[in-house]
């Protein structure tokens, strides 16, 4: 079965230090992954698109690479801060170029 | 401001009870879509238009019926066919179908009692 995985345990990490979150998938085929951050309540605001020939994509402190051999793709928060704790999102394109996407992982940044 | 709207923000509702839901844009997006998203969980696709007067249905469409009588407008009608209707419904849009990022609104937090 089609599956999006990430961590569904928040990840606590220290201000100045670099977050690292993680998306899996299994029996897809993306064209392109994509990265949203959402607040308690608000919706998901997007951040990055990543595409399969792509193997890293950088904005300001973000990063985001797209391994399409492990299946898998890294979202990289550097010199994190406490008003980037939030809900990251991944998701990709499904058939029909929908997406569809992960369950989410909460990231608290602590002062 | 461009953007996409949604109202209300917040929604109680019967049992038995049909209500709909608002989603307004002036991004002039060709494409719209209706998430659902219960607490932890992440957005699954309720049904998506491609372009007006086109809709398909998306993964859990069973319950809720949409129009799109104008390229501005998505509204959601969740019906009391839908059998566990408390949720936050999400509202987005794009440029095109797809391989685009999407411009999520605020949401409405929908309640039966």
């Amino acid at each position: 079965s089609q599956k999006i995985e990430q961590n569904s345990e928040a990840l606590n990490i220290q201000e100045g230090k670099t977050a690292t979150l993680t998306c899996n998938y299994t029996n897809y085929s993306p064209a392109y992954l994509q990265w949203y951050r959402q607040d308690p309540g608000r919706g998901p605001v997007f951040l990055l698109l990543i595409r399969e020939n792509e193997k890293e994509k950088r904005k300001e402190r973000l990063k985001v690479t797209f391994d399409t051999t492990l299946k898998q793709s890294l979202f990289h928060i550097t010199a994190s801060q406490p008003a980037d704790s939030a809900t990251y999102l991944c998701a990709l394109d499904n058939a029909g170029n929908m997406l569809t996407f992960g369950g989410g992982t909460r990231l608290m940044v602590k002062p | 401001d461009g953007g996409i709207t949604q109202s209300p923000k917040y929604l109680f509702r019967k049992e038995g009870q049909n209500v709909t839901l608002s989603c307004e844009q002036n991004l002039n997006h060709d494409a719209m879509y209706w998430y659902r998203q219960d607490p932890g969980q992440g957005l699954r696709l309720i049904y998506y238009s491609q372009i007006v007067n086109d809709f398909q249905k998306g993964d859990i469409a069973e319950g809720y019926s949409v129009s799109r009588e104008k390229k501005e407008s998505f509204p959601l009608t969740v019906t009391s066919a839908q059998k566990n209707p408390t949720a936050f419904y999400l509202c987005a849009s794009s440029i095109i179908l797809g391989n685009t990022e999407a411009f999520f609104g605020q949401g409405t937090r929908l309640t039966v009692v």
